[in-house]
């Protein structure tokens, strides 16, 4: 089955702690992004890569980090200096630099500092 | 800079009753893309469509159509015969074809839809 999988699906943090969210496709698409998702709002773009081992800021970078290292991983790390990181974090991919570049998006990780 | 506004932040209606999202969006691009996703309670968006700037024909996928208006830049969607398990956050999002910024999805901010038996 392909997909793309993100762990955990909850997720508590410490504040001042760093947290890595997982993000995993097994669809071979070249780009993948990460978005925010507040109560009641739109998703707003935090990170974006079009291709392994390069990467580029979205709209609301300060306080995450990001590494592709692999094609089919991009794992999201919340640092401390996120002032407020509590927000659904959703994983998403495409096929890339072709036609139409819908995003297919994974369950995503509900994360609440406590 | 690129913009997504949805006006409707909730609808409710009875089972069976037809529903229009609205979508209104604004772009300096010549050539983009335009997509509707569905955000059932469980939280994954579902893609449900895109749009071609170029291309203006209308869709229609079963209960769902798809009314793009490059004039008045707006691209609306309609469920007819609305049922229970159409019940979702319903997202528009833009996106460039072409340049550096390709791929960057513009969400709006969503239309919560509940529909009752």
């Amino acid at each position: 089955d392909g997909g793309i999988t993100q762990s955990p699906k909850y997720l508590f943090r410490k504040e001042g702690q760093n947290v890595t969210l997982s993000c995993e496709q097994n669809l071979n698409h070249d780009a993948m992004y990460w978005y925010r998702q507040d109560p009641g709002q739109g998703l707003r773009l935090i990170y974006y890569s079009q291709i392994v081992n390069d990467f580029q800021k979205g709209d609301i970078a300060e306080g995450y980090s990001v590494s592709r290292e692999k094609k089919e991983s991009f794992p999201l790390t919340v640092t401390s200096a996120q002032k407020n990181p509590t927000a659904f974090y959703l994983c998403a991919s495409s096929i890339g630099r072709v036609k139409g570049n819908e995003q297919f998006f994974g369950p995503g990780t509900r994360l609440t500092v406590l | 800079a690129q913009k997504v506004t949805q006006a409707q932040t909730e609808i409710s209606v009875v089972e069976k009753e037809d529903v229009t999202l609205d979508c209104v969006y604004e772009t300096r691009d010549t050539t983009y893309y335009l997509f509707w996703y569905k955000q059932p309670p469980s939280g994954e968006l579902v893609f449900l469509i895109r749009r071609n700037s170029f291309d203006e024909q209308n869709e229609i996928s079963g209960r769902y159509s798809w009314n793009f208006q490059k004039s008045t830049s707006s691209f609306n969607f309609t469920i007819t015969a609305s049922q229970v398990v159409d019940s979702a956050v319903y997202f528009c999002a833009l996106s460039p074809a072409g340049g550096t910024s390709y791929g960057k999805l513009t969400f709006g901010q969503g239309t919560i839809l509940t529909v009752h038996p």
